[in-house]
């Protein structure tokens, strides 16, 4: 079992770009979360998927960012007209079945906006 | 408002001393668990305790839960400088939905 993958691992785009990260969660995980770090904000929640159907949107910023999950296998999180401020390590987790289970997370994605 | 957080913001201790990392929250919980997150990695869950237990151990680990007084303490024994890390705790607010993380305690241990 190799875990919640992520890639990139890191990620350098200049202001006003787009950034696509992917996340893969563990095989048989039912459940997948999003979550953003900032030495600033900490560990902030963004979103959470179940078996690929959005539960729980109340972390993401209302404009530019965006998830998906397409199917069990993977998840994106795109962020469009990236601005300095998105700069962030982007952790993705998955668990189970529900929320309230032990969540398994990636090594994350460390976005840095220019 | 956070509604589960680490009461230090920081600690640091020597290498095979005891430390305690301690935790309040704000609602009533099926389940509180402790997380690590060690530098440059995603945070790993380290115990998880359910409302209807008071301790519970994993190793070298020990987390208690008061839910009267709606705190959790993890306690680390015998601490070695791989233990240097960020500790959260998170709770799951009586609901399934989703767990809601504290902002972390960084725990340094020396040499």
């Amino acid at each position: 079992n190799a875990g919640v993958i992520q890639t990139p691992r890191h990620k350098v785009t200049g202001k006003g770009q787009e950034a696509t990260l992917w996340c893969e969660p563990i095989s048989g995980h039912s459940a997948v979360f999003w979550y953003r770090q900032t030495i600033v904000q900490g560990l902030e929640f963004l979103t959470y998927f179940r078996n690929q159907a959005p539960i729980d949107d109340s972390g993401m910023p209302k404009e530019r960012f965006s998830a998906q999950m397409p199917n069990q296998s993977h998840s994106t999180l795109k962020i469009q007209s990236t601005q300095p401020q998105d700069s962030a390590v982007y952790l993705c987790a998955s668990s189970i079945d529900r929320g309230g289970d032990t969540q398994y997370f990636g090594p994350g994605t460390r976005l840095l906006v220019l | 408002s956070q509604l589960a957080e680490e009461n230090s913001w920081a600690l640091s201790v020597h290498e095979g001393e005891s430390v305690t990392v301690n935790c309040s929250y704000k609602t009533s919980i099926t389940a509180l668990q402790w997380y690590r997150q060690k530098s440059g990695k995603g945070p790993a869950q380290l115990i998880l305790i359910r409302s209807n237990e008071r301790e519970k151990r994993n190793g070298r680990l020990r987390a208690t839960l008061d839910t009267s007084s709606q705190s959790s303490s993890l306690s680390i024994t015998a601490t070695r400088c791989e233990d240097t890390a960020v500790y959260f705790c998170a709770t799951d607010r009586n609901s399934n939905n989703r767990i809601f993380f504290g902002d972390g305690t960084q725990l340094v241990v020396k040499p």
